[in-house]
């Protein structure tokens, strides 16, 4: 079935640090590929995504490219904010079938230091 | 526009109850999906609704169901609740079903005692 694979965690950084979290998927199909944050006490929100090989989402400074050939889709940023603080998770969606299942790597807990 | 609500946000049931948890789309989406989502096995895909039907299942015993209303408005229902239910509920809505882009509510924090 379909799998996310993420880095292991947690991820501590300074202010103002690159940041690059791991995400690798196995899948039968021909997924879409997200990017998840969840902020403390709150839901899930989209940050980016990708819907097709070669394809870069980005958002907020956060940049990711989905790469068929290795099965990745590592997220990025240049320049890391306190504010940027928060879980997050890789996903995928396959959608045949017509259906919506994400099905999400483990999360990464990524703290940034002033 | 308002975003997706789920009532209650936090709960406390004891074992053997059962509880129903509630969720609303964004007005004019027609898809909802539950997540649950726990410190050890993470987020797990409980089940999809679209139009009332349900369109897709995850790996859950059958203590676990669910209902979609005309209005879309979702709810999702555990029996004889046990400890390992303890988690918190996410909520998400679509447009549709195979529209990907999924929108989560704040969720309902279990906890069975």
């Amino acid at each position: 079935g379909d799998s996310v694979t993420q880095m292991e965690g947690p991820v501590t950084l300074s202010e103002e640090a690159f940041l690059t979290i791991n995400c690798t998927y196995t899948a039968t199909g021909y997924p879409s590929l997200f990017w998840y944050v969840q902020y403390p006490g709150e839901g899930l929100q989209l940050l980016l995504k990708a819907t097709k090989a070669d394809d870069k989402g980005s958002n907020k400074g956060f940049e990711a490219t989905y790469r068929k050939e290795t099965t990745s889709f590592h997220l990025e940023k240049g320049s890391v904010q306190v504010s940027d603080s928060a879980v997050y998770f890789c996903a995928l969606s396959d959608l045949a079938g017509a259906n919506s299942k994400l099905t999400f790597g483990k999360g990464i807990t990524l703290s940034v230091r002033p | 526009k308002a975003g997706v609500t789920q009532t209650p946000r936090y709960l406390i049931k004891t074992r053997g109850q059962q509880v129903t948890l509630s969720c609303s789309p964004i007005s004019g989406h027609r898809s909802v999906s539950w997540y649950q989502q726990t410190p050890g096995q993470g987020l797990q895909f409980l089940f999809e609704y679209f139009s009332e039907t349900q369109r897709n299942k995850g790996n859950f015993p059958g203590r676990f169901s669910g209902r979609q209303f005309s209005n879309s408005r979702s709810e999702m229902n555990v029996s004889t609740l046990e400890l390992g239910d303890s988690a918190l509920y996410l909520c998400a809505s679509s447009i549709r079903d195979g529209y990907y882009e999924q929108y989560f509510g704040p969720g309902t924090r279990l906890t069975v005692t």
